[in-house]
């Protein structure tokens, strides 16, 4: 069974650029959630989807948004980019809300 | 306010022996708790998860323990393995709100 799969791994925006993140859930999972890494801040949730329908949403500003798919694939969004979104960025699948969820590999985002 | 702590940033361990990684939490209203294990450049992978029910479940070398009326639960790691040296972290949850998760300790064991 394929895992979570996020693209892309790795990338690099300048300040004030857009970025969007793609995921797929492993296959039959309909909750897909969101999380940044950051060293020394742990994980801290973003926001989760369910039947494309935003379900919870992390404290941060709206420059953050997601939606989700039909396919359950889902995207994130990180407009007017800064120096402090530079982050992995995780995305999680789970069968339903907020079960035990299965993380993919992450999007690297380096903003210069 | 940080609901889930981990207090330990680091844990050295020989290899053989017992791995103990440690973690509190504030609110009492979380229901269900899990470890994941995290390798440089790579997702948290789940290990293992405890309901709020029961107080140890196991899982071959892990076992997670849960002492609800001290807000604290444990992963036991034994014997540990040189592949154990990862970044843990513990997490929670109440009801179907989302996980959330403490900063992580690093465990290396020392062959």
């Amino acid at each position: 069974k394929a895992g979570v799969t996020q693209t892309p791994r790795y990338l690099i925006k300048t300040r004030g650029q857009q970025v969007t993140l793609s995921c797929s859930p492993i296959s039959g999972h309909r909750s897909v959630s969101w999380y940044q890494q950051t060293p020394g801040q742990g994980l801290q949730f973003l926001f989760e989807y369910f039947s494309e329908t935003q379900r919870n949403k992390g404290n941060f500003p709206g420059r953050f948004s997601g939606r989700q798919f039909s396919n359950s694939r889902s995207e994130m969004n990180v407009s007017t980019l800064e120096l402090g979104d530079s982050a992995l960025y995780l995305c999680a699948s789970s069968w339903d809300l907020s079960n035990t969820i299965y993380f993919g590999e992450g999007s690297w985002l380096t903003v210069v | 306010d940080q609901q889930v702590k981990q207090n330990s940033p680091s844990l050295s361990v020989q290899e053989g022996r017992i791995s103990i990684l440690n973690c509190d939490y504030t609110n009492s209203m979380f229901d269900y708790f899990l470890w994941y294990k995290k390798y440089p450049a790579e997702g948290p992978t789940f290990l293992i998860s405890i309901s709020s029910i029961k107080d140890k479940n196991e899982d071959g070398r892990f076992t997670v323990f849960l002492n609800k009326s001290a807000k604290h639960l444990s992963l036991h790691i034994v014997p540990s393995q040189p592949g154990d040296s990862a970044v843990y972290f513990c997490a929670a949850s109440e009801g179907n709100t989302p996980l959330v998760f403490g900063k992580g300790t690093r465990l290396s064991v020392i062959a």
